[in-house]
């Protein structure tokens, strides 16, 4: 079953501008990740953030998590057209020792 | 440091044949992840590896799928007899100790079963 559920589904944006992807969960967590897909490749980890933790910065991105509304945000700043790829979020429930992807966001830069 | 790897990149069976698929992790990862992926979804995990032990395969159909990891090191992945529904990307992980760290992905193997 999902755990993870990004949103939205597909998202297009120009070149240099700002892109904000979304995730929910339904279950407590020890942390949630955040994975890049580019097509017919393996995924690429961006980011983890632990429960205990509200915001995480690498380079141009920015990662919120709320634990009280069960959702975290993912921010690309000025966006690239290599940054054109899946999104997904993965979180680790409290109670099982496995991750739970969702159905990603597929993000589109254009030049 | 090398990345995952995995062979072969592309497979195309008939129904009711089997197909095995090899990953190696990178080198000092104890843990050890196959993955599911159907087209326009995210992984779903089949099974799980610490060192040479398996600590998860609760969504491992057993009745088709095996896996083994070898001395704790590279694993196999087996499906005996495929289904028209196996036709998916199985991707292979691997993580320094739990699951509470992030994952390095090898490039996958793209299953097509007709």
């Amino acid at each position: 079953s999902q755990q993870g559920e990004e949103d939205p589904q597909a998202l297009s944006i120009q070149e240099g501008e700002n892109a904000t992807m979304n995730c929910s969960y339904k279950t407590s967590i020890n942390n949630l990740q955040w994975y890049r897909q580019n097509s017919g490749r393996g995924l690429v980890h961006l980011i983890l953030i632990r429960s205990n933790e509200r915001e995480k910065h690498s380079g141009r991105l920015r990662v919120t998590l709320d634990t009280s509304k069960k959702s975290s945000s993912l921010l690309i700043t000025a966006s690239r057209a290599a940054d054109t790829a899946s999104y997904f979020c993965a979180t680790e429930p409290g109670s099982a020792r496995q991750l739970t992807f969702g159905s990603g966001t597929q993000l589109t830069v254009l030049p | 440091e090398a990345g995952v790897a995995q062979s072969p990149r592309y497979k195309i069976i008939e129904k009711r044949q089997s197909v095995a698929f090899w990953c190696n992790p990178i080198s000092g990862h104890a843990t050890l992840y196959w993955y599911q992926q159907i087209l326009g979804q995210g992984p779903k995990l089949l099974i799980q590896f610490q060192n040479n032990g398996v600590v998860d395969d609760s969504q491992l159909p057993k009745d088709r799928f095996s896996a083994e990891r070898l001395k704790g090191v590279d694993s196999t992945l087996k499906i005996q007899p495929a289904k028209l529904e196996d036709s998916a990307v199985y991707l292979c992980a691997s993580s320094r100790q739990t699951v509470s760290y992030e994952q390095y992905f090898g490039p996958g193997t793209r299953l097509t079963v007709t």
